[in-house]
């Protein structure tokens, strides 16, 4: 069975820390990781890594993938309170599925 | 604007009393998919469709239908809601369903309690 874990499930930091948060999956056939930030509202697409992309970049947070630890991390740096929020990681599972796991809560105190 | 729109956003209705949740998108997208989130639980995948008249089952159909007859609309559909079907769903749609332009984009989402 397909399967996707993030850890921690919560974390707290205070401004200006740097935050690890990590994903790591078992999925047949693997094709993509996708990181997503939620707010009070819906999920926003931060990343994509695949096996032919497997950093990316975009200003304070940049993400990972470990093809051989079957895993990714997200990373943010010099983290802000607009940085709190949940988490997620997904992977694209069977056929055209997308499994996700249960999210890393995020809280940056000021 | 690109947007995923959800209809109703908040809803409360009782065991038994069928509805459905609309989703539409105006970008072309050819992926569509339901999800519902639970605390604890996550994100979890109930159907998807990869275009139109072509739909699959996620993690958790049981209890749900959808259909796919217009590209621009995914309907959810709830013919029998139970308590344990409360919860807050979202709609997601992607131009394709792989490749490199799979991110999705997700609706608002619909909060929804079964009495």
């Amino acid at each position: 069975e397909d399967k996707v874990v993030q850890s921690p499930l919560s974390l707290v930091v205070h401004e200006g820390d740097t935050v690890t948060l990590n994903c790591s999956y078992e999925v047949t056939n693997f094709r993509s990781l996708l990181w997503y930030k939620q707010e009070k509202k819906a999920p926003t697409f931060l990343f994509m890594l695949t096996s032919s992309g497997i950093e990316k970049k975009s200003g304070r947070l940049s993400s990972i993938l470990d093809k051989k630890e079957l895993s990714s991390i997200l990373n943010i740096t010099a983290t802000q309170t607009g940085d709190s929020a949940i988490y997620l990681c997904a992977v694209k599972g069977q056929g055209f599925s997308f499994i996700f796991g249960k999210g890393t809560r995020l809280l940056v105190k000021p | 604007e690109a947007q995923v729109t959800q209809n109703p956003r908040y809803l409360i209705t009782v065991t038994g009393k069928k509805l459905t949740v609309t989703c539409s998108q105006n970008m072309n997208h050819e992926y569509m998919s339901w999800y519902r989130q639970d605390p604890g639980l996550g994100l979890r995948q109930i159907y998807y469709s990869m275009n139109v008249e072509v739909t699959d089952k996620g993690d958790v159909p049981e209890g749900y239908k959808v259909s796919r007859k217009e590209k621009r609309n995914f309907p959810l559909i709830l013919e029998s809601p139970s308590p344990n079907q409360t919860s807050l769903y979202f709609c997601a749609s992607s131009l394709y369903p792989s490749g490199q332009l799979n991110e999705q984009f997700f609706g608002p989402g619909t909060r929804l309690t079964v009495l």
